[in-house]
C-alpha cells in the first residue's frame, strides 16, 4: 500500500506546455508540501497545506500553481514550462505542520 | 544562501564498522533536525530527528548528536550494512511558526563488504 503517491513518475514535454503532478496520501495526514530537487540535489520546499489551506508559499514564479482538493490530495499545475522547470519534484505529507514528513516517489520533469 | 550543508558528498565504510556523517547548519533559529534516507529513484525515507533540547537521540543502530554552539550535528550507523547504502539528507527546521525543512545537500554513503 503506497502512502504517498505521484503521478506521473516521468514527465517530458516541451517549452511553453502547461503539466500537471498530482499527489495523493492514504496516511490520514492533514499537512502535504511540494518540493523540487534541482541540478545540484538540494530539496527546497515550494508550497504546504494544512487542512486545505496554504501555509507556505515560497518564493516560486507564479506559473506554479498548487491546488488541494481535499486533505488527500495536493496537485501541482505548472504554466508556461521553461527550461530551468526541469527537476525532481517531490510531494510529501506530514501529520502536522511540526511532524515528520513521508515523501512520494519522486516526478522527473523534463523540458525541452 | 546555504543554511544547511553537507560538505562531504560521499563516504565510503567498510561493513560493520562505523558510518559517521556530518552536518553543518548556519541559522541559529533552527531547532529540530532530520535525517532522510533516499535510494535510488524514491523518496527521502524520515531516519530520526532530534530536538534542540537534546544533545543525542538513539534508535537501535542510528544515533544523532547534537552540538548546538558548534551548529553540528552528525548521525552515527553503527554496525553498518550493505542495504545502509544510499544518499542521507540532514534537514533543520524552526518550531516557531509553520515548519519548513532546509535540506542539506546530501551525502552518499557506500557500505562495502
Amino acid at each position: 500500500d503506497t502512502a504517498v503517491s505521484q503521478t506521473p513518475k516521468y514527465l517530458v514535454t516541451q517549452m511553453g506546455n502547461d503539466k500537471s503532478i498530482k499527489c495523493e496520501q492514504n496516511l490520514g495526514h492533514d499537512t502535504m508540501y511540494w518540493y523540487k530537487q534541482d541540478s545540484k540535489k538540494f530539496l527546497k520546499i515550494m508550497f504546504s497545506y494544512n487542512n486545505k489551506e496554504l501555509i507556505i508559499n515560497e518564493t516560486v514564479p507564479n506559473r506554479f500553481s498548487p491546488k488541494s482538493p481535499d486533505k488527500a490530495h495536493l496537485n501541482l499545475h505548472i504554466n508556461s514550462l521553461e527550461l530551468g522547470d526541469s527537476a525532481v519534484y517531490f510531494c510529501a505529507s506530514a501529520q502536522g505542520p511540526w511532524n515528520e514528513q513521508y515523501f512520494g516517489p519522486g516526478t522527473r520533469l523534463t523540458v525541452t | 544562501d546555504q543554511q544547511v550543508k553537507q560538505n562531504s558528498p560521499s563516504l565510503s565504510v567498510q561493513e560493520g564498522r562505523i558510518s559517521i556523517l556530518n552536518c553543518d547548519y548556519t541559522n541559529s533559529m533552527f531547532d529540530y533536525f532530520l535525517w532522510y534516507k533516499k535510494y535510488p529513484a524514491e523518496g527521502p525515507t524520515f531516519l530520526i530527528s532530534i530536538s534542540s533540547i537534546k544533545d543525542k537521540n538513539e534508535d537501535g543502530r542510528f544515533t544523532v548528536f547534537l552540538n548546538k554552539s558548534a551548529k553540528h550535528l552528525s548521525l552515527h550507523i553503527v554496525p553498518s550494512q550493505p542495504g545502509d547504502s544510499a544518499v542521507y539528507f540532514c534537514a533543520a527546521s524552526a518550531l516557531q511558526g509553520a515548519q519548513k525543512l532546509v535540506f542539506g545537500q546530501g551525502t552518499r554513503l557506500t557500505i562495502n563488504p
